[in-house]
C-alpha cells in the first residue's frame, strides 16, 4: 500500500538552482496537485492535474512548473530556487471532487 | 470563487472537553467538504467529509461534523477531547467549475486550527 510517494523528504538548495520534486501514486487517481504549507498560511494550491497531458496553476504558481505524462507521476520543478520558496510541500491525489484526498509525507526544502 | 474560513488559528481545550473548531466557506455551487488533520511532521489524513445527503457526519476518532447550508458551515466537533487528539485541523472545500460537469474541481484549504489539549 504505497499510495502517495513523495522524493525527497529533505532538501536544501542554494539560491538559483534548480531540482524537481518527485510525486507518484499508485492508485489511478485521476487528480493529482501540489501544495506548500507555511506557518499560519494554511495549504496553499501551487498546481494540479486533472489527468496526463492536462495541467492548471493554481493559487501561487509562480517559480514553478509541472508536467503529467503519465497518470502515476506529477513532479514538481522549481527552474530558479527562491528563499521565499523555503516550505513544505505535499502532493495529494484524489480519484474525484468528492472522495479523499490522499497526500504524501512532504517535502521540506529550504532555499539558502 | 471559493474560499474556507477557520475561526481561530489556536484553540485550547482540557481533556474531556468538547472540542469545537469552526469553519464557514463561501461557494457558488454545492460544494463537497472536508476536514483533514495533520500531526506533526505527517501528511494530512482524512477526519469525515460531506458530499451530499445526511448533514450531520461522523467520521473517525469521535468526531463529527455537521453541514448547515443557511450559515454556510461546517463545524467540527468532538465530545470529549483526548491527548491524542492534538494536531492541526483543517477544513477544506472542493468545488467544480468549468463546462466539463464538476469533472474540474479545486481543493481550497482554511488557514488551519492548532488544537491543544491541556491534561
Amino acid at each position: 500500500n504505497a499510495g502517495v510517494t513523495q522524493t525527497p523528504k529533505f532538501q536544501v538548495l542554494k539560491t538559483g538552482q534548480s531540482m524537481t520534486l518527485q510525486c507518484a501514486q499508485d492508485m489511478n487517481h485521476e487528480y493529482m496537485s501540489w501544495y506548500r504549507q507555511d506557518p499560519g498560511m494554511g495549504l496553499r494550491l501551487i498546481h494540479y492535474s486533472v489527468g496526463a497531458g492536462i495541467t492548471d496553476q493554481g493559487e501561487v504558481p509562480n517559480g514553478y512548473n509541472v508536467s503529467r505524462s503519465t497518470t502515476e507521476d506529477f513532479p514538481l520543478r522549481l527552474l530558479s530556487a527562491a528563499p521565499s520558496q523555503t516550505s513544505v510541500y505535499f502532493c495529494a491525489s484524489s480519484y474525484r471532487s468528492y472522495t479523499e484526498a490522499f497526500f504524501g509525507q512532504g517535502t521540506r526544502l529550504t532555499v539558502v | 470563487a471559493q474560499s474556507v474560513t477557520q475561526l481561530g488559528s489556536h484553540v485550547s481545550v482540557s481533556e474531556g472537553a468538547l472540542v469545537l473548531l469552526r469553519c464557514n466557506y463561501s461557494s457558488s455551487v454545492p460544494p463537497y467538504l472536508f476536514w483533514y488533520v495533520q500531526y506533526p511532521n505527517q501528511g494530512l489524513q482524512l477526519l469525515l467529509k460531506y458530499t451530499t445527503g445526511a448533514t450531520l457526519v461522523k467520521g473517525i476518532n469521535g468526531f463529527e461534523a455537521e453541514f448547515k447550508k443557511s450559515e454556510t458551515s461546517f463545524h467540527l466537533t468532538k465530545p470529549s477531547a483526548h491527548m491524542s487528539d492534538a494536531a492541526e485541523y483543517f477544513c477544506a472545500v472542493s468545488e467544480g467549475y468549468g463546462n466539463s460537469g464538476g469533472s474540474n474541481y479545486k481543493l481550497t484549504f482554511g488557514k488551519g486550527t492548532l488544537l491543544t489539549v491541556n491534561p
